[in-house]
C-alpha cells in the first residue's frame, strides 16, 4: 500500500513570508497528525484530526499556524508569517483510529529553513 | 503529565556488540509504549510496541519489555548490524493524555563494520 506522501521535501524562506505543507495520509485512516521535529528533539504534536474534525490542537500556535483537512483525506498545514524558530522538519502521520495501541505511519517529512 | 526520557546519544558500536538504549517514562494512565526508528532520510516507523505490563515487544532482533515496576521499556539487540545505524525514538500514549503520543528526544545509533 502506498504510505503516507508529503509535499514538499524541503522548503527555505525568509522570517515573515508564508509556507504551506501538504500531506495525503495513507487510504482509509481517519486520523491524521502533524508533528513539529525540532533538530535534536523527538516530535511534539501539533495538531490531529479524526476525519475532518480537530482532536486536539493544544501546542498549535494558533497566532501564526493553521491547518484544515477539509474533506477528512488530505491535509495542509500554513504559517503565516514564519519565524527563525519554525525551522525544523514537519512531520506528518497517520493511523487508522487513534487508540492508544494504533500504530501511526509517517511521512518523510517537509524540512523547513526560515532565514 | 506525561513524559518520556530516554539516553542521550550517539551511541557508537562495533558490528555485532550488544545494544541497551534505556528509556524511562512518567505516566499517569496506564500507557502503551513504542519504539520508532527513523532511518537516514526517510520518516519514522514503529519497531515494536507493548500495550500492558510484562508484554515484550519484539521485531527485527529487537526486543523491549514494558517494566511498571521500574517505569522503563529499554531496546535491546544482541547482534546490531551496521544496517541498525539509525534514530530510535521511545513513545508513549494513554487515555489520559487523551491518546496524544508522547515521544522521547531519540538516540542516535551508528554501527561501525
Amino acid at each position: 500500500e502506498a504510505g503516507v506522501a508529503q509535499s514538499p521535501r524541503y522548503k527555505i524562506i525568509e522570517k515573515r513570508q508564508s509556507v504551506a505543507f501538504w500531506c495525503n495520509p495513507i487510504s482509509g485512516h481517519a486520523t491524521l497528525y502533524w508533528y513539529q521535529q525540532i533538530l535534536g528533539q523527538g516530535p511534539k504534536l501539533l495538531i490531529q484530526f479524526q476525519n475532518n474534525g480537530v482532536v486536539d490542537d493544544s501546542q498549535l500556535p494558533k497566532d501564526r499556524f493553521s491547518a484544515e483537512r477539509l474533506k477528512g483525506v488530505d491535509s495542509t498545514l500554513k504559517i503565516q508569517p514564519a519565524k527563525l524558530e519554525d525551522s525544523a522538519v514537519y512531520l506528518c502521520a497517520s493511523s487508522f483510529t487513534s487508540g492508544r495501541r494504533d500504530e501511526q505511519f509517517f511521512g518523510p517529512g517537509t524540512r523547513l529553513t526560515v532565514l | 503529565g506525561n513524559s518520556v526520557t530516554q539516553m542521550e546519544g550517539p551511541v557508537t558500536l562495533s558490528e555485532e556488540a550488544f545494544l541497551t538504549i534505556n528509556c524511562t517514562y512518567t505516566a499517569t494512565g496506564y500507557p502503551s509504549l513504542f519504539w520508532y526508528v527513523q532511518y537516514p532520510g526517510e520518516g519514522l516507523q514503529l519497531l515494536l510496541k507493548a500495550t500492558k505490563a510484562d508484554d515484550k515487544g519484539s521485531n527485527k532482533g529487537f526486543e523491549a519489555t514494558y517494566r511498571k515496576e521500574t517505569t522503563s521499556f529499554h531496546l535491546e539487540k544482541g547482534s546490531v548490524q551496521v544496517s541498525d545505524s539509525a534514530v530510535y525514538f521511545c513513545a508513549l500514549s494513554d487515555e489520559t493524555g487523551g491518546f496524544k503520543t508522547i515521544f522521547g528526544a531519540g538516540t542516535r545509533l551508528f554501527v561501525k563494520a
